[in-house]
């Protein structure tokens, strides 16, 4: 089956460590995306990948970093910098047609709920 | 400041009353817009995209409208089956290639 798989499902932190998400698509897509959620509000973009060993800053990439190393995966590492990582994050992939219609459509992986203790 | 706003943030409806989700927007030149269902704890399911004033796009008891300045979700005969938010997104002309703006979602609540 296509997807995309984000791993742990649940990750707790201890103040001053890094955490790195996991996420995996075997869609063939180019682009993908990591995308934080708190609650009542909506999805917001951190960082964002178009083409391997290439990304882009998201609106709020600060204590946050990315690497893509391959097609495939899109790790977020979350630091010790990042003040209030508690959240939901989802990733997410996309077909990258360049300008054209139907690049816009993302597909979204399960999540991974952070918690700091 | 390219923006969506969802309305209203939740709505409680009995089985089989139908009703409709707004997204209004402003965007210098839209792409295309996005609607997802998003269930407690999981992932934005992929819904709709909607790319110019006036087009329809249809899935069971969901139907997906578009202006210039906002789309309607119409649920006609919900169940209970259809609770969940519901999040809208644009993506603009401005914006980089893929990058969506979402709005706070609205969500449904469908009493059986």
């Amino acid at each position: 089956d296509g997807g995309i798989t984000q791993s742990p499902k649940y990750l707790f932190r201890k103040e001053g460590q890094n955490v790195t998400l996991s996420c995996e698509q075997n869609l063939n897509h180019d682009a993908m995306y990591w995308y934080r959620q708190d609650p009542g509000q909506g999805l917001r973009l951190i960082y964002y990948s178009q083409i391997v060993n290439d990304f882009q800053k998201g609106d709020i990439a600060e204590g946050y970093s990315v690497s893509r190393e391959k097609k495939e995966s899109f790790p977020l590492t979350v630091t010790s910098a990042q003040k209030n990582p508690t959240a939901f994050y989802l990733c997410a992939s996309s077909i990258d047609h360049g300008q054209g219609r139907g690049s816009g459509e993302q597909f979204f992986g399960p999540g991974t709920r952070l918690t700091v203790l | 400041e390219d923006q969506v706003t969802q309305s209203p943030e939740a709505l409680r409806l009995q089985e089989g009353e139908s009703s409709s989700l707004n997204c209004s927007y402003t965007v210098s030149g839209l792409r295309g817009l996005f609607w997802y269902r998003q269930d407690p704890g999981k992932g934005p399911e992929f819904l709709f995209t909607l790319y110019s004033a006036g087009e329809e796009k249809e899935k069971e008891r969901l139907k997906a409208t578009l202006t210039k300045k906002e789309s309607f979700l119409h649920i006609t005969a919900p169940k209970p089956e259809d609770s969940a938010t519901y999040l809208c997104a644009v993506q603009a002309v401005t914006q980089g290639a893929q990058k969506l703006v979402f709005g706070q979602g609205t969500r449904l609540t469908i009493n059986p």
